[in-house]
């Protein structure tokens, strides 16, 4: 079946560094693949999606490209802040609803 | 776009003790809906969705039930809690195959 899997965390890191998420994913045929993002107190939120092979998300400073040669989607963002201090959950979706498959979620901590 | 409302935010729930946890959509008609549970240290995990009203499917046996009786209304339900069910409940809408899906706030339940 599909699944979806995401680097260990937390991740820690301080105002202005470079950040990058690591997701690989499992699914036959050809997924949808999202990042959403869950702030504290918050519920989930779509962050970016890619439809197909070699197309790239981005939104609110954060990219990823979706690598169908590797199964993989990470998230990258150049310069991260305290505001995105967060859970973040790699996900795909394939067959013909809008079920979503995610991975654990990874929370990211942004220090000043 | 879409709101849900889901509710309580938070639980606390005795072992044998039954539940339920109401999920209502407004500002769609005829949603796709879902419940997802995240336990510690695992993934959003789908249990239920739903493509209209009286159609239940379940991905995964368990202790719980979901139920929709109205258009916008879904309810995830235990006659006896386990240990097991304590999680962060997620409600979510979604609609066709290409709409993303838009999350509830949560609850998180406890089962002690």
């Amino acid at each position: 079946g599909d699944s979806v899997t995401q680097m260990e965390g937390p991740v820690t890191l301080s105002e202005e560094a470079f950040l990058t998420i690591n997701c690989t994913y499992t699914a036959t045929g050809y997924p949808s693949l999202f990042w959403y993002v869950q702030y504290p107190g918050e519920g989930l939120q779509l962050l970016l999606k890619a439809t197909k092979a070699d197309d790239k998300g981005s939104n609110k400073g954060f990219e990823a490209t979706y690598r169908k040669e590797t199964t993989s989607f990470h998230l990258e963002k150049g310069s991260v802040q305290v505001s995105d201090s967060a859970v973040y959950f790699c996900a795909l979706r394939s067959g013909a609803n809008s079920k979503l498959t995610f991975g654990k979620g990874i929370t990211l901590s942004v220090r000043p | 776009s879409q709101t849900i409302h889901q509710w309580p935010a938070t639980l606390v729930q005795p072992v044998g003790s039954p539940l339920s946890l109401e999920c209502t959509v407004e500002g769609t008609s005829n949603p796709n809906l879902y419940w997802y549970r995240q336990a510690a240290g695992r993934g959003l995990q789908l249990l239920f969705y739903s493509v209209g009203i009286g159609q239940i499917s379940s991905e995964v046996p368990q202790n719980l039930s979901a139920s929709r009786p109205q258009d916008r209304q879904f309810i995830l339900s235990s006659k006896k809690l386990l240990l097991s069910d304590s999680g962060f409940y997620l409600c979510a809408c979604g609609q066709g195959t290409n709409e993303k899906l838009f999350f509830g706030s949560g609850t998180q339940l406890s089962v002690l």
